[in-house]
């Protein structure tokens, strides 16, 4: 697809569960980006890749947020022993490059998001 | 500690006339502005920017001020249509690899 496509879309699970996102971004862009939007919240940044490795994890709220990128290209991320407090629209990113775009200038191309509800 | 603040959460505007978004920041190192647009179920996609170095950016409809010295931007719609009704959310970055952080966004209402 030409866009930032997340899966899935929606996501109900029970506190102490595993969970995976994925998110597979625009073809050639090489940056990728995960946020989180809780209610009433604006985007909040969780981390950041350039190509396979995270340059940037310093958003991850705990140890139980995790996320990979093997190929540099889909990114999965992982979430242990869900709280209540983890439900909120995890939002993926991407930008061609950090230096053209992304982290560098801030224009993202945003996913629909995963909704993740933890009951 | 919002470093980038969006104090009115809703808008309503009737079409044809001018909307305005606000957006305080506290970050003094802040050097990079964007507005992003939102619509119901779908991600946030990029609306206009402005670097530090400038005061105003114009885009079509669409023209972002920067007021330094009072860490404030607006976003201006002039005229306001419908379609313009979404979520607005500024963000700012601080200069380099860094990344974004969001304001809490404000509900534009434009009422035909």
């Amino acid at each position: 697809g030409a866009g930032v496509s997340q899966t899935p879309s929606n996501k109900v699970t029970e506190k102490g569960k595993y969970v995976e996102l994925r998110c597979d971004p625009i073809s050639g862009h090489t940056a990728l980006y995960w946020y989180r939007q809780s209610l009433g919240q604006g985007p909040e940044f969780l981390i950041y890749f350039q190509g396979t490795g995270a340059a940037d994890d310093s958003g991850l709220p705990n140890d139980r947020f995790f996320a990979v990128r093997p190929e540099g290209s889909v990114s999965t991320l992982k979430i242990q022993r869900t709280e209540r407090g983890d439900s909120a629209v995890y939002l993926c990113a991407s930008s061609l490059t950090a230096a053209s775009g992304g982290h560098n200038t801030g224009e993202l191309f945003f996913g629909e998001g995963s909704r993740l509800t933890v009951l | 500690d919002q470093q980038v603040k969006q104090n009115s959460p809703s808008l309503s505007v009737q079409e044809g006339r001018i909307s305005i978004l606000n957006c305080d920041y506290t970050n003094s190192m802040f050097d990079y502005f964007l507005w992003y647009k939102k619509y119901p179920a779908e991600g946030p996609t990029f609306l206009i920017s402005i670097s530090s170095i400038k005061d105003k950016n114009e885009d079509g409809r669409f023209t972002v001020f920067l007021n330094k010295s009072a860490k404030h931007l607006s976003l201006h719609i002039v005229p306001s249509q419908p379609g313009d009704s979404a979520v607005y959310f500024c963000a700012a970055k601080v200069k380099g690899n860094t990344p974004l952080v969001f304001g809490k966004g404000t509900r534009l209402s434009v009422i035909a």
